[in-house]
């Protein structure tokens, strides 16, 4: 079993103030490593699919980094508004899943924006 | 684009029945889709792996006659819940296979209660 771990479970943040949470995973057979943003009764919502240790990526106000050696994502967001409030999930894609996209999910940060 | 239509959003059926939950691709064909379930603050949990043509792959654990899965065209998977019990209760959501470094796509989730 894998150990993806995600913190901290639950945040509440002011309108306006920025956040960011902590995705922290294998840091061996690593493939890819995915972040979903999941609103109540709707699908998950894919913000980044990261790959490269280093990177960072960017969607509007939100952000991630991703360090592979170390096996840790930190998503950001700036200026978070009640929009944004939502559960933000991660998913640890390792590279011996013979070819298909056998993800590990994080147990997720929910994250309510107070107006 | 990629939109995945899951049905029905909610069940609430007799312990001894059986329930079906279609997931299906719509503007798109998905060669495998993921069944998961997830337990009150717990992640998702991957159960099986299913592809078009051919018999699912289910993870350790999963009871693969008390989970049939059928994937019998490009858009449909569906999840039958043999012989519902009520700790069969539980959120079950698909998704589509995205292909490598792009994400899933996922359907709504099924909320099932058995009593």
């Amino acid at each position: 079993i894998l150990n993806v771990e995600q913190s901290p479970q639950s945040l509440h943040v002011q309108e306006g103030d920025s956040t960011n949470f902590t995705c922290s995973f294998p840091s061996s057979n690593f493939y890819a490593l995915h972040w979903y943003r999941w609103e109540t009764a709707k699908s998950p919502e894919a913000l980044f699919v990261m790959t490269l240790n280093g990177d960072e990526k960017k969607k509007g106000r939100i952000s991630a980094t991703l360090n592979t050696k170390e096996g840790y994502s930190y998503l950001y967001i700036k200026g978070s508004q009640p929009e944004d409030s939502a559960t933000y999930l991660c998913a640890f894609d390792p590279l011996d899943s013979g070819g298909y996209q056998k993800v590990t999910f994080g147990t997720g940060t929910k994250l309510q924006v107070i107006p | 684009g990629a939109v995945v239509s899951q049905h029905p959003s909610r069940v609430i059926c007799k312990s001894g029945t059986s329930v079906k939950i279609e997931c299906r691709s719509l503007d798109f064909q998905a060669t495998t889709m993921f069944w998961y379930r997830q337990f009150p603050k717990q992640s998702l949990m991957l159960m099986a792996t299913s592809n078009e043509g051919s018999k699912a792959t289910y993870e350790q654990g999963v009871e693969k006659d008390k989970f049939l899965i059928n994937h019998a065209s490009l858009t449909l998977s569906t999840l039958t819940v043999t012989s519902a019990h009520p700790e069969d209760s539980s959120f079950y959501i698909c998704s589509a296979e995205g292909g490598a470094s792009s994400p899933l796509h996922f359907g709504n989730g099924t909320r099932l209660t058995v009593t």
